[in-house]
């Protein structure tokens, strides 16, 4: 089955770092992505991953482990902005193409 | 680049009566779109795909003649809820994929906020 699991609150301070854990299990699996969802918007683009290690962009950094089905998002410096809800997606490849199955969400709440 | 519109951003409406959302890529060709919909809290549902030019692949337990999806273009799909009841009040998202992408990552429509009254 496709099945896809995060922990739906997480607090942290500013100025801090916070670790976002994702698991997965995704047949046909083609590489897991994380976005931003700020209530009632869109969701942002943050990171791919496909193969397995550690992709870093400015302060937000995402780790792959395939063999695992395990990653994470990783904030450094946290600022009151970055409170949102970050979303794990897993891309599956199947015969009509590739979709995105996402788990619930971790909504982030930065104090200051 | 890569931006997605969505139109209307809100809309309320009868119970019984139809609903027409509209999701435009802007600024790029998408042969592939999706539509998500979104509950309070929760993630993000895929409801189907839409291919241009050809019908919508829709996801289990989705009923495509309540929900139907128009491709008729590369920058235009539609989607329409019809005779919309209570329980269709929901988020709705679009979202299209840009060919040659560095990620090829799907860039998402601000989304369109349905009340069914």
């Amino acid at each position: 089955g496709q099945n896809i699991d995060q922990p739906t609150e997480m607090t942290a301070t500013e100025g801090a770092i916070v670790q976002i854990n994702c698991t997965y299990q995704t047949s046909g699996f083609n590489g897991l992505f994380w976005y931003q969802q700020h209530a009632g918007e869109a969701p942002t683009f943050l990171s791919y991953n496909v193969l397995d290690g550690l992709e870093e962009k400015g302060r937000f950094s995402s780790f792959l482990s395939r063999s695992k089905g395990y990653s994470y998002l990783l904030l450094k410096e946290l600022q009151m902005k970055d409170s949102a809800s970050y979303l794990c997606a897993s891309e599956r490849i199947y015969n009509q193409g590739g979709k995105l199955i996402f788990g619930q969400g971790t909504e982030l709440s930065v104090k200051p | 680049g890569a931006v997605v519109s969505q139109h209307p951003s809100r809309v309320i409406c009868k119970s019984g009566t139809s609903v027409k959302i509209e999701c435009r890529s802007l600024d790029f060709q998408a042969t592939t779109m999706f539509w998500y919909r979104q509950f309070p809290k929760k993630s993000l549902m895929l409801m189907a795909t839409s291919n241009e030019g050809s019908k919508a692949t829709y996801e289990q337990g989705v009923e495509k003649d309540k929900f139907l999806i128009n491709h008729a273009s590369l920058t235009l799909s539609t989607l329409t809820v019809t005779s919309a009841h209570p329980e269709d009040s929901s988020f709705y998202i679009c979202s299209a994929k840009l060919q040659g992408a560095v990620y090829n990552e799907q860039f998402f429509g601000p989304g369109t906020r349905l009340t069914v009254l």
